[in-house]
Formats: structure tokens, sequence, C-alpha cells
């Protein structure tokens, strides 16, 4: 079975700075997408970026960037020039033939002012 | 477009009661899936819907069923409830089964006295 796992419970950053966020997984399939989710305290989860395995190139939106190693079956997410509204638990998510969505178990991150 | 929109958002419930849970999809998402949120379990996939037949099912004991409408719709039934189940649900809905980007509504946290 698929799973997620995301080593770091929490992690702060200060404002404008760069944080990294990790997320490591496990497959042994070769076709699959993997996601970072953000859940700000409203419990709205958004969408913040994906990634195709088949792409080698990593995906970025904005100020977000991955850093996807698929050897490694590394999936890490760049947070730049971090903003106060980018606190929020994220969630690393794999989702393969099965479609079900696996989900890591969340890092809390607090941008401090 | 409008996004995912769950009801009722907020539920209390006792013990042995039953409970049903409603999510109506982006316009044109044909396919649902349901969530479970605990601080112990994270997020559990619980089924995904599609053209009105369950296609997934997560790990969920029987009492978690669920059923899509001719709308794509869907709501999610638990029967004799327990104090386990208190948790956030959330519904996720994709253009197509197979789809691997879900957009995920605001959620219904069900309480269980």
């Amino acid at each position: 079975a698929q799973t997620v796992t995301q080593s770091q419970p929490e992690m702060s950053v200060q404002e404008a700075e760069t944080v990294t966020l990790s997320c490591t997984y496990d497959t042994s399939e070769s076709d699959y997408y993997l996601f970072w989710y953000k859940q700000p305290p409203s419990r709205q989860m958004i969408l913040v970026i994906r990634q195709e395995a088949y792409k080698q190139q990593n995906a970025t939106e904005n100020r977000f960037s991955v850093n996807f190693q698929k050897a490694a079956k590394s999936f890490s997410l760049k947070i730049s020039d971090s903003q106060l509204g980018d606190a929020a638990m994220y969630f690393c998510a794999y989702s393969g033939n099965n479609n079900d969505m696996r989900f890591g178990a969340g890092t809390r991150l607090t941008v401090k002012p | 477009k409008a996004g995912v929109t769950q009801t009722p958002r907020y539920l209390i419930k006792t013990r042995g009661q039953q409970v049903t849970l409603s999510c109506s999809p982006i316009s044109g998402h044909r396919s649902v899936s349901w969530y479970q949120q605990t601080p112990g379990q994270g997020l559990q996939f619980l089924f995904e819907y599609f053209s009105e037949t369950q296609r997934n099912k997560g790990n969920f004991p029987g009492r978690f069923s669920g059923r899509q409408f001719s709308n794509s719709r869907s709501e999610m039934n638990v029967s004799t409830l327990e104090l386990g189940d208190s948790a956030l649900y959330l519904c996720a809905s994709s253009l197509r089964l197979g789809e691997e980007t879900q957009y995920f509504g605001p959620g219904t946290r069900l309480l269980v006295l």
C-alpha cells in the first residue's frame, strides 16, 4: 500500500523568508500524482500545487515550488517570501492507480511577523 | 464557478443515532470522494462515487455508506454512531473518475456525544 510520510509535525518561518516542507512516499507504481494541500484554520482544503510523476520538471505556482526526486520518492514544498497568510496545516498527498488519495499526517506551518 | 458545498457545516448527535451528510460538487464535476479527518488518524479515504456508483472504498465499517444522485450530488450516511465517529468529514469533487485533482468542500464537523 502507498504511504505518505511528513516527518515535520511543525515548522516555523519568519515573514519574507523561505521554508521547505518535507514529504516522502512509498509506492511500487510508476505513474502517479503528488499534491500539496493547504488547510488554514477555516478548514477549507486548498490545492497548492501538483506534480505528475512522469514529468521531470518540478512544478511551480508563484511562490510555491516543489523539489520532486522520483528515485528517492521525495516531494518537498518550498515556500518563498513567506506571508502571514501562508500559516496553515500543509498536507502532502499521493494519488495512484486506485485513485484513492493518501495523505501524510501534515505539517503545521507558523509564520512569524 | 461555485465551489464544493457541504451541509450541514456542524452537527451534534448522540451515540446510536444515525446521520446524513450532503455534498454538492463543483458544477460539471461527476466524481465525489469522501474523507474523514481526525486528530488521531489524520485524513482517511472513505469512498468515491461516479455515475451514481461506488467505485472505490476505504477501510471503514459498513456503518459508513453513501450514494450519489443523477445530478452528481452525494450523501454519506453513518448509522449507529459511536464516539469515535466525531470528526471533520470532507467531500471532494473532480471532473471524472480517475481525474487526479480533487477540490475540497469546507467540511462537516460532526460531534458525537
